[in-house]
């Protein structure tokens, strides 16, 4: 099935600075990348996501990107805010074994801790 | 806030015993989706439903088992229960039958946080 490798497990930065989480995925037909994030309390919340045939996607200070050759993508954060701090999953489209649809296989999660 | 309800959100309960947790989908989605999130596993899909059907499995224990009604409302059943299923537990739902997609996104609820003791 699908491997998922998110790194890193922990990202500590300053307010104001840049974040960037990056997965690694195994399947070379994944075609959706979606990222999801989970404040203590909550279930993930989809905060963006990206499909196969483009390389980039930006909303606000947040953006995606992906590169299909070398099978990995991106959650990049700008100008960092105290309520970014929680928990981001990154997720990619695997097919079900006996095939018809797809499911989401998860990352392991980074905790994102902004600091004042 | 995402639209998918899920209850309770809490539950403690001992070894051994059987419990059921209740998910509704968002307005107009007919794919349900269960979720165990633990520390050590992160996000493990259970099972899919879609239109009262199930639709694939996952890592679902056969202790675990799910059904989903005519409205579309889900439920998660767990029994003979171990200390290790203490976990949380979500349900998430999308629009269509194929899974999750760029037209068709998977929506998580808040989860059920079972504790089993």
């Amino acid at each position: 099935g699908e491997n998922v490798e998110q790194h890193p497990s922990t990202l500590s930065v300053q307010e104001g600075d840049s974040a960037v989480i990056k997965c690694t995925y195994s399947d070379s037909a994944s075609n959706y990348f979606p990222w999801y994030k989970q404040e203590l309390g909550k279930g993930p919340q989809l905060i963006i996501d990206i499909r196969s045939n483009v390389g980039e996607k930006k909303d606000q200070r947040i953006a995606v990107t992906l590169n299909k050759t070398a099978k990995h993508f991106s959650l990049h954060i700008t100008e960092t805010q105290p309520e970014d701090s929680a928990v981001y999953f990154c997720a990619a489209t695997f097919m079900y074994s006996g095939g018809g649809a797809d499911g989401l296989t998860f990352g392991k999660g980074t905790h994102l801790i902004i600091q004042p | 806030d995402s639209g998918v309800t899920q209850t309770p959100k809490h539950l403690i309960t001992a070894t051994g015993q059987r419990v059921t947790l209740r998910c509704s989908p968002r307005s107009g989605d007919l794919s349900v989706y269960w979720y165990q999130q633990s520390l050590d596993q992160g996000l493990q899909f259970l099972i899919q439903y879609y239109n009262g059907e199930e639709r694939a499995k996952g890592n679902i224990l056969e202790r675990f088992s799910a059904q989903q009604f005519p409205d579309l409302h889900s439920e998660l059943n767990l029994s003979s229960l171990e200390l290790g299923d203490s976990a949380l537990y979500f349900c998430a739902s999308s629009r269509t039958l194929q899974g999750p997609s760029y037209n068709s996104p998977l929506h998580f609820g808040n989860g059920t946080r079972l504790t089993v003791t």
